[in-house]
């Protein structure tokens, strides 16, 4: 079983949807983190958290440490949105990223 | 100011080769990771440097090995090239490791043929 689970791992969407996408992990962690991957390869930071929830626009970012669980939403979806969302958490032992296998979402017109 | 550089962009190497990439993290971050992603996979934790020195590594043979320079910038080697050596191998830095934002490069795709 992998240390960090997304679900789903494809996702299909009709423009103006709201979607999320989920990450469960099974170690101890420092921070989480959303990332967005485009075709190519391009890595952008979304969110990093520790706690709560933060909203930048249409995404908004959940964690759950006790659960160890967290959610990605983004609300009125568009087909620019379409991407990679990768969800990794900073181990709390060392230091590095550990990522989850990532989100393939397409947002359809 | 510059983002996370990476050089170069694209490479192809026969098996048995070895291959050096760069990176240059954002300017005042002092902490540098390397990561593989195979394709259709999420990315592999390889390396991570901080002020220089190597604070952690992932699963991966002794064919890999990494750097960080005293400008904080960072190479990563991989000698004698396997086949399944073929992947984006991308950097990203911080401030000083996973517990920061993380900033990331665009990638060298390696092809080992």
């Amino acid at each position: 079983k992998n240390e960090v689970e997304q679900s789903p791992q494809n996702l299909t969407a009709q423009e103006g949807e709201f979607i999320t996408i989920n990450c469960s992990y099974s170690v101890g962690i420092s921070a989480l983190h959303w990332l967005q991957q485009h075709p190519g390869g391009g890595i952008v930071s979304l969110f990093m958290l520790s706690s709560g929830k933060k909203k930048h626009g249409r995404l908004i970012a959940t964690i759950n440490i006790q659960e160890k669980h967290s959610s990605l939403h983004i609300t009125a979806s568009h087909p620019r949105d379409s991407a990679v969302y990768i969800c990794a958490v900073g181990h709390n032992q060392g230091g590095k990223l550990i990522f989850g296998q990532g989100t393939e979402l397409s947002v359809k017109p | 100011d510059a983002g996370v550089t990476q050089s170069p962009t694209h490479l192809i190497k026969t098996r048995g080769q070895h291959v050096t990439l760069r990176c240059s993290p954002i300017s005042g971050h002092k902490s540098v990771s390397w990561y593989q992603q195979v394709l259709g996979q999420g990315p592999q934790f390889i390396f991570q440097y901080y002020e220089k020195e190597e604070r952690g590594r992932g699963n991966f043979p002794d064919r890999f090995s990494a750097r960080q320079f005293p400008n904080y910038s960072s190479e990563l080697n991989v000698n004698a090239l396997l086949l399944g050596d073929s992947a984006l191998y991308l950097c990203a830095s911080s401030w000083t490791g996973a517990n920061n934002e993380q900033f990331f490069g665009p990638g060298t795709r390696l092809t080992v043929l």
